[in-house]
């Protein structure tokens, strides 16, 4: 079982619709979380870290469910821009730790 | 935006030929990576780097090399291109957790 798991998709939705996607990690003692947005042959960036309360940012929800070990991210009023691969990243906290990434969500918005 | 830089950004080269590709960062921060995406598909970890003087193998074994002599560098080494090198490589340092990319070497073996 990989540690980071993301349905690659890809979603297809029209404009202005809601669509979230869910990413879950195996290792329970993961304390660090983030989405990352990946335009097709540009490098990742960072969208937004995910906190243990919640957090929003403008149309994006992020979530963290500890007990049931996913992540999630919403998109509201879906744009043609935000079409791209959205990476889910789980980490520890600490010199030792790297990275861990999932393979990534598709998501296609349409006219 | 991160202050991390690589190059070439694109690289044709024949089979048998050895390269670096360049990657450097300004902003200070201790680890480094290497990844390796083909298009559409996962980014695998091949190479990191906790600060000078050290360097790791990740996830996707790799005929590769890096070396770390100073904090803002981090290049790697391929000592003789195949075609199945072919692929784009990502450097990548962070803080914090918090990872951030250079803009890729997109590299072709012909």
């Amino acid at each position: 079982r990989k540690e980071v798991e993301q349905d690659p998709g890809p979603f297809n939705v029209p404009e202005g619709a809601t669509v979230a996607f869910n990413c879950t990690y195996s290792n329970s003692a993961s304390q660090s979380f983030f989405w990352y947005r990946q335009d097709c042959r540009k490098e990742p960036k960072l969208l937004m870290s995910v906190y243990s309360s919640g957090n929003e940012d403008g149309r994006f929800t992020a979530q963290l469910n500890r007990a049931s070990q996913y992540i999630s991210l919403l998109i509201r009023d879906s744009k043609l821009s935000d079409s791209a691969t959205y990476l889910c990243v789980v980490n520890m906290v600490g010199g030792s730790y790297i990275p861990t990434f999932g393979r990534g969500t598709s998501l296609i918005v349409h006219p | 935006e991160a202050d991390i830089y690589q190059t070439p950004r694109y690289l044709v080269i024949g089979t048998g030929k050895k390269i670096t590709l360049e990657c450097s960062q300004t902003m200070g921060h201790d680890k480094m990576y290497w990844y390796q995406q083909d298009p559409g598909m996962e980014l695998h970890l091949i190479h990191y780097s906790y600060g000078v003087n050290s360097t790791e193998k990740g996830d996707l074994s790799s005929e590769s090399t890096v070396s770390r002599i100073r904090t803002e560098h981090f290049p790697l080494t391929l000592e003789s291109a195949r075609p199945s090198h072919t692929s784009q490589y990502l450097c990548a340092s962070s803080e914090f957790e918090r990872q951030y990319f250079g803009p890729g070497t997109r590299l072709t073996v012909t």
